[in-house]
């Protein structure tokens, strides 16, 4: 069975600092993964996936995520924080292989943006 | 113009109540989906319809029944609802059932149960 990880329920960082969410998984067979945004008393929107050739996945507003099998890790960036990136960011799994085929999300990472 | 839609967007209801949540998508998608996001943001894969059949049924009440009455429209019905059942439920679609397929999110119905 696949799971997900992410570490730190909680980031806080200052306007135009970098931001780096951590997504670890936990699969015998490296799955899809994804990165979807939660803005307050909305639905989720995806961020950027990873499905298949370049490890660094470049996404909307200005995120970008690299899969690094040896690491398990599929960890979320951006260069520079903005205000309007205050939100929850789920990172979710889905198997490569025959079977159930359902996101299986993190507990979510909710992100600070001080002025 | 809406790509995912569900009505109500609130629901307040006593324990015992039998409630609907109705949902619809205009992207032309085959596969639709209800999601339960608990009081700690944590979000798990309730049902997902492919074309009209249920092809992922997770352990979830008997309580719950999802109804496909065509591919654009997913809607959950909940029987003698209980305090537990209070959440945030979320639609979604995909163009079909792969595995990468990218999910469309409805805005969420926020069900309170006293």
């Amino acid at each position: 069975a696949q799971s997900v990880t992410q570490l730190g329920s909680h980031v806080s960082v200052s306007e135009g600092a970098l931001v780096l969410l951590r997504c670890n998984y936990s699969s015998s067979v490296p799955p899809y993964l994804f990165w979807y945004v939660q803005y307050p008393n909305q639905g989720l929107q995806l961020l950027l996936k990873y499905t298949t050739g370049a490890t660094l996945v470049k996404g909307i507003n200005g995120f970008e995520a690299e899969f690094k099998k040896s690491e398990t890790s599929f960890h979320l960036t951006k260069p520079s924080a903005h205000m309007s990136d205050a939100a929850e960011y789920f990172c979710a799994v889905s198997p490569r292989t025959t079977g159930r085929r359902a996101l299986t999300f993190g507990s979510g990472t909710r992100l600070q943006v001080q002025p | 113009d809406t790509a995912v839609s569900q009505t109500p967007k609130y629901l307040v209801t006593q324990m015992g109540n039998d409630k609907s949540i109705k949902c619809e998508q205009n992207l032309g998608h085959d596969t639709m989906y209800w999601y339960k996001q608990d009081s700690k943001k944590f979000l798990k894969i309730m049902f997902s319809y492919n074309n009209k059949e249920l092809i992922i049924n997770e352990t979830v009440p008997n309580r719950f029944s999802p109804k496909s009455p065509d591919k654009a429209h997913l809607n959950l019905h909940i029987n003698s609802l209980e305090l537990g059942d209070s959440a945030v439920y979320f639609c979604a679609s995909s163009q079909d059932t792969g595995a990468q397929e990218t999910q469309y999110f409805g805005p969420g119905t926020r069900l309170l149960v006293l």
